[in-house]
């Protein structure tokens, strides 16, 4: 079965670094998400693409979060610098265009700042 | 705006018993409702989704969920509750108009059952 592909699984950094997550949605997903999902919380969007196209980035933290899907393939979020604050589980999920909403999730990457 | 609120932060069954699992939603127009679970440290598995149609849905791993319109709710249900039930579940709204548009999740109700 196709899944959704995510590295690294774990990062750990420090303040002020940056930091890079990278996300291969399964083949023929035209839409892919980056959810941000903090401790104890549920996941919150923080971008979505339409192919290599941006459709709501409006959560995104555009001083120190850019996202960018070149091919409208694989995509990459980065964080600089990163700020305590920015710990939490980054998932990457991706959906077929036009479908009824069922996304399907990556095993995420765990960040923690130090 | 689109919301989805769980009111129970856990809930706690003893195996082999039936098991409810809340969600109340707010959005404009028609809903897309669906149910995810996750596992410790992994991404969100898909469980059931309510388009149209039968109130009830039925998903994998024998749970089902009932759409209430009057009372803008989604339960999440399982006649018999097992101890590999146990995870996080969430539960996430869409509004019909914005097919295209991003899920709202809930906060998660942590299922605890116990042997």
């Amino acid at each position: 079965e196709a899944e959704v592909a995510q590295s690294p699984r774990y990062k750990i950094t420090e303040k002020s670094q940056a930091v890079a997550f990278w996300c291969d949605p399964i083949s023929g997903h035209a839409t892919l998400y980056w959810y941000r999902q903090i401790l104890g919380q549920g996941p919150e969007l923080l971008v979505q693409f339409q192919d290599e196209s941006v459709v709501d980035d409006s959560q995104l933290p555009k001083d120190r979060f850019s996202a960018e899907r070149l091919k409208g393939v694989d995509s990459t979020l980065k964080i600089q610098p990163a700020e305590l604050g920015d710990s939490a589980m980054y998932l990457c999920a991706s959906s077929r265009q036009g479908s009824t909403g069922e996304l399907f999730f990556g095993e995420g990457s765990r960040l923690t700042v130090l | 705006a689109q919301s989805v609120a769980q009111p129970e932060d856990q809930v706690n069954v003893a195996e082999g018993n039936p098991l409810t699992v809340k969600c109340t939603y707010s959005v404009s127009g028609n809903p897309y409702l669906f149910w995810y679970v996750q596992y410790p440290n992994r991404g969100l598995q898909f469980l059931l989704k309510y388009i149209t149609g039968d109130n009830l849905v039925k998903g994998s791993y024998g749970f089902e969920a009932e759409f209430n319109k009057s009372q803008t709710s989604f339960h999440l249900k399982k006649p018999s509750a097992l101890v590999s039930d146990s995870a996080l579940y969430f539960c996430a709204v869409r509004a019909l108009y914005n097919q295209g548009g991003k899920l709202i999740f809930g906060q998660g109700t942590e299922l605890s059952v116990k042997p």
